[in-house]
C-alpha cells in the first residue's frame, strides 16, 4: 500500500525559514516523480513544484521560484519543500503527492504551514 | 500560470447528471492532453478520479466520466450520489513540466 506522510509545518515569522518532508513507503519511490500542492485555507488547490525520480529536474510555480527549494532522497524515500523568506500569502497546507500520468493518484495527509508574527 | 476557470457551484437531485467545466487557454488544457480531476471532501485530502482527460484510475466509477474539447475541459458525473458531494479540481499541464488547477467547483445534492 503507497503511504505518504507529510511532516515539518508549524507556526513561523514572515521572512522565516521552514522545511517540510514527505515520508514515502509502498512503492518504488526512485522511479516515481513527485510534487508539492499547496491548499489557503477556505481557497483552492495550487501546484507548487516537482521533481523528476533522480532529483536533476526541478519546476516551480511563479510565485516561489527563488524561495523555495524541493529535492528528494532516494536512499531514505523521502522528498522535501525547503522553503524561505516567507510570507503570508503562503499560509497553507502542503501536500505532497506520487505522480501517474498527468495526474497524482497518492497524496500525504498534509502539514499546515502558517506564516504571521 | 493563471488558475483555470470552474463554475462555483453545481447542484443535482440523487440519480441526476451533473456537468462541471474547466476552461483554460490555448497554453494549457488546448495544448495538452493531461488533464486530471480530483474530488475532496472538507479536511481530506485530494482524490484523483481523472487523469489524461479522460481515464479513471482503478476503484473510480463508471459514473464518472470526462472529455476536452478545444480550450475546455468537462467533467460529467451520472447517477449522481450523496456520497459525491465535494469540491472538484480540474488540473491542467502548462508547458515546462508545470501544472495549474481550476478554481474548484462545489457539487450540492440536494
Amino acid at each position: 500500500e503507497v503511504q505518504l506522510v507529510d511532516s515539518g509545518g508549524g507556526l513561523v515569522q514572515p521572512g522565516g525559514s521552514l522545511t517540510l518532508s514527505c515520508a514515502a513507503s509502498g512503492f518504488t519511490f526512485s522511479n516515481s516523480w513527485m510534487t508539492w500542492v499547496r491548499q489557503a485555507p477556505g481557497k483552492g488547490l495550487e501546484w507548487v513544484a516537482n521533481i523528476n525520480p533522480d532529483g536533476s529536474g526541478k519546476y516551480y510555480v511563479d510565485s516561489v521560484k527563488g524561495r523555495f527549494t524541493i529535492s528528494r532522497d532516494n536512499a531514505k524515500n523521502s522528498l522535501y519543500l525547503q522553503m524561505n523568506s516567507l510570507t503570508a500569502d503562503d499560509t497553507a497546507i502542503y501536500y505532497c503527492a506520487k505522480a501517474y500520468n498527468s495526474g497524482w493518484t497518492d497524496w500525504g495527509q498534509g502539514t499546515l504551514v502558517t506564516v504571521s508574527s | 500560470q493563471s488558475a483555470l476557470t470552474q463554475p462555483r457551484s453545481v447542484s443535482g437531485s440523487p440519480g441526476q447528471s451533473v456537468a462541471l467545466s474547466c476552461t483554460g487557454s490555448s497554453s494549457d488544457v488546448g495544448a495538452y492532453g493531461s488533464v486530471s480531476w480530483y474530488q475532496q471532501h472538507p479536511g481530506k485530502a485530494p482524490k484523483l478520479m481523472i487523469y489524461d482527460v479522460n481515464k479513471r484510475p482503478s476503484g473510480v466509477p463508471d459514473r464518472f466520466s470526462a472529455s476536452k474539447s478545444g480550450n475546455t475541459a468537462s467533467l460529467t458525473i451520472s447517477g449522481l450520489q450523496a456520497e459525491d458531494e465535494a469540491d472538484y479540481y480540474c488540473c491542467s499541464h502548462a508547458g515546462s513540466h508545470a501544472y495549474v488547477f481550476g478554481t474548484g467547483t462545489k457539487v450540492t445534492v440536494l
